[in-house]
Formats: C-alpha cells, structure tokens, sequence
C-alpha cells in the first residue's frame, strides 16, 4: 500500500524557517516523480514544487522561489522541503504528492499524504 | 503560465441527479503528439487530502466509480456526475499537467438540493 507521511509543521515567526519531511513506503520512491502542493485555510490547491526521481530536475512555482528548496534521499525514501524567509501567505497544509510518470506527461497526482500544518505568525 | 478557471463556484443537485462542472484553461492543453489532453479532476472531502479522480481529461482511475466521467479537449473540460449519491458531496478541482507550474482550478463546492 503507498503510503505518503508528512511532518515537520508547526508555528514559527515571519522570517522563519521550517523543513518538512515526506515520509514514503509501499512504492519504488527512486523511480517517481515527486511533488508539494499546498492548501490555505480555506482556499483552493497550489502547486508548489517539483522533484525528477533522480533529483536532478526540481522547479518552483514563482510565489516560493529563492525561498524554498525541494530535495530528495532516495536511500531514506525521503522527500523534504526546506522553507526559509516564511511569511504570513505562506500557512498552509503542505502535502506531498506523487506523479507516476512524468517523462511520459503523466504528472497527474496519484497518491496525496495526509498534509502538515505550517503557520506563519508571530 | 496556463490558469485554469472552474464553473460554477458551487453546486447543488438533488440525490440522483446530474451534476456537471466545468473547466477551462487559458491555453490549450492538448499535446498534439499524443493526442493526450494533460488535464486531472480531483475530489476532495473535508479533513482529507484531494484524492485522484480523472486524467487524461476522460480515464477513470482505478476505484473510482463509473458514475464519474470526464470529458473535452484542448481548453474546455467538463467532470459529470451521473447520478449524485450522498457521499459524492466534496469539493472538485481540475488540474492541468501540460507544463509547469501546474495549476489547479479555484475548486467547486457540490452539495446536496
């Protein structure tokens, strides 16, 4: 069973940094795709970064570039996302996501974690 | 970037009827090399994560039931729900694949007349 187990939400100050952790089993976690979308407070799905299975090809969407870096461990079956320079707009659930194929255009998400709460206030 | 805009914002239909919503993106999302169309339809119930229903614009993912099809191409898409049961009522989201950054429609609330 794919299982998808994020953490490392909590409070911190504007300006802060946080690292979320992706947790994954129950699928070859070298050979897919990864992703963060994020959810507001009652607001809609956004997309907020891409990882390749290898880690060599990763993309931001332009609201958190130059503040967030997305990495992987494949050894660890691990997906993190390190959010520095944290402002008000960015609370949210951040969930991980996996895309089962992107090199054939198959970047839909297939499995969703449970999400992490992160809140930005001071 | 492609934005993808959803109609209507929300929707009430009684138990058994249709309901159908739609999407459109901007610009379209038909790959011409494959004649695939990159557009996703999730469901999402209050307390869980958005869970997969439709891509390819049409292909049912596995579990899903055959109450729910997706259609359309290229830049207007639409998820039908044939005949609405009382656990269909969610929020729907479509979501564009084609190029980065993907974008999720603002989502449509469907509830129960």
């Amino acid at each position: 069973e794919v299982q998808l187990v994020e953490s490392g939400g909590g409070l911190v100050q504007p300006g802060g940094s946080l690292r979320l952790s992706c947790a994954a089993s129950g699928f070859t976690f070298n050979s897919y795709e990864m992703n963060w979308v994020r959810q507001a407070p009652g607001k809609g799905l956004e997309w907020v970064s891409y990882i390749s299975a290898t880690g060599s090809d990763i993309r931001y969407a332009d609201s958190v570039k130059g503040r967030f870096t997305m990495s992987r461990d494949n050894a660890k079956n691990s997906l993190y996302l390190q959010m520095d320079s944290l402002r008000a707009e960015d609370t949210a659930v951040y969930y991980c996501a996996r895309a089962p194929d992107c090199t054939i255009g198959a970047c839909f998400l297939d499995y969703w974690g449970q999400g992490t709460l992160i809140t930005v206030s001071s | 970037d492609i934005v993808t805009t959803q109609s209507p914002d929300s929707l009430a239909v009684s138990l058994g009827e249709r309901a159908t919503i739609n999407c459109k993106s901007s610009q379209s999302v038909l790959y011409s090399s494959n004649n695939k169309n990159y557009l996703a339809w999730y469901q999402q119930k209050p307390g869980q994560p958005p869970k997969l229903l439709i891509y390819w614009a049409s292909t049912r993912q596995s579990g899903v039931p055959d109450r729910f099809s997706g259609s359309g191409s290229g830049t207007d898409f639409t998820l039908t729900i044939s005949s609405l049961q009382a656990e269909d009522v969610a929020v729907y989201y479509c979501q564009q694949y084609y190029t980065t950054p993907w974008s999720f429609g603002q989502g449509t609330e469907v509830e129960i007349k």
